[in-house]
């Protein structure tokens, strides 16, 4: 079975750094594109990129890229999302999710992960 | 354009048919795929592909494409369906995905 647990929630100061993490189980970590996908409190879902585990090939949404960096460890099937200096605009959840599909026209996140809620007050 | 649009707001009478629309140019060519958000949970995925549920779902749920419009179908619907719905696709380039702005079901 496949499950995707989210590190807990965070408190942070504005300029501090932070780093989730998606830990994954049930399934090849290195087959799946893991997106991650922000909501900001009372809004819509964000997608922010995906990460390819198995060759580390990642694609930002051009207003998070240069803001959050996504990596992955393949020996503990855990991916990350990264912040070297936090404001108080980055307060929301953040949720991983796995994405399937053809490849070409046809993707879903099908699994995700509980959200990790980063609090960054001002 | 790389965006999906949603109509903020919908609502159904108890077990009556609602249709939730997303639009955009990119939806010409890539299907949408449908979230269910519930207060203080993760989304869940109700349709995607040309017209699949992921397992679990009811067949209540369906969808469909027409030109630059994706549509998800709630056929009797339940009061456990109110939600808020987002569609999800590929942008016009094709490289990154987008999320459309979500869609508030009210079940009266």
């Amino acid at each position: 079975e496949v499950h995707l647990v989210q590190s807990g929630a965070e408190v942070k100061k504005p300029g501090e750094s932070l780093k989730i993490s998606c830990k994954t189980s049930g399934y090849r970590f290195t087959e799946y594109w893991i997106g991650w996908i922000r909501q900001m409190p009372g809004k819509g879902l964000e997608w922010m990129g995906i990460i390819y585990p198995g060759d580390s090939d990642m694609r930002y949404r051009p207003s998070f890229q240069g803001q959050v960096t996504m990596s992955a460890d393949n020996a503990i099937t855990t991916a990350y999302l990264q912040w070297d200096s936090l404001k108080a605009s980055d307060t929301a959840m953040y949720y991983c999710a796995r994405l399937e599909g053809d490849g070409y026209n046809s993707d879903y996140f099908h699994y995700w992960g509980q959200g990790t809620l980063v609090a960054v007050p001002s | 354009s790389s965006e999906l649009t949603q109509d903020p707001a919908v609502s159904v009478a108890l077990g009556q048919t609602v249709r939730i629309t997303c639009q955009g140019d990119s939806l010409r060519r890539y299907y949408a795929s449908w979230y269910q958000q519930k207060p203080g949970q993760a989304p869940v995925p109700v349709l995607y592909g040309k017209d699949n549920r992921p397992s679990g779902v009811p067949d209540r749920f369906s969808g469909s494409k027409s030109g630059n419009t994706a549509s998800l179908t709630i056929t009797g619907t339940q009061a456990e369906d109110e939600a808020d719905y987002y569609c999800n696709s590929r942008d016009i380039s094709g490289y990154f995905l987008v999320f459309g702005g979500g869609t508030k079901l009210t079940v009266l």
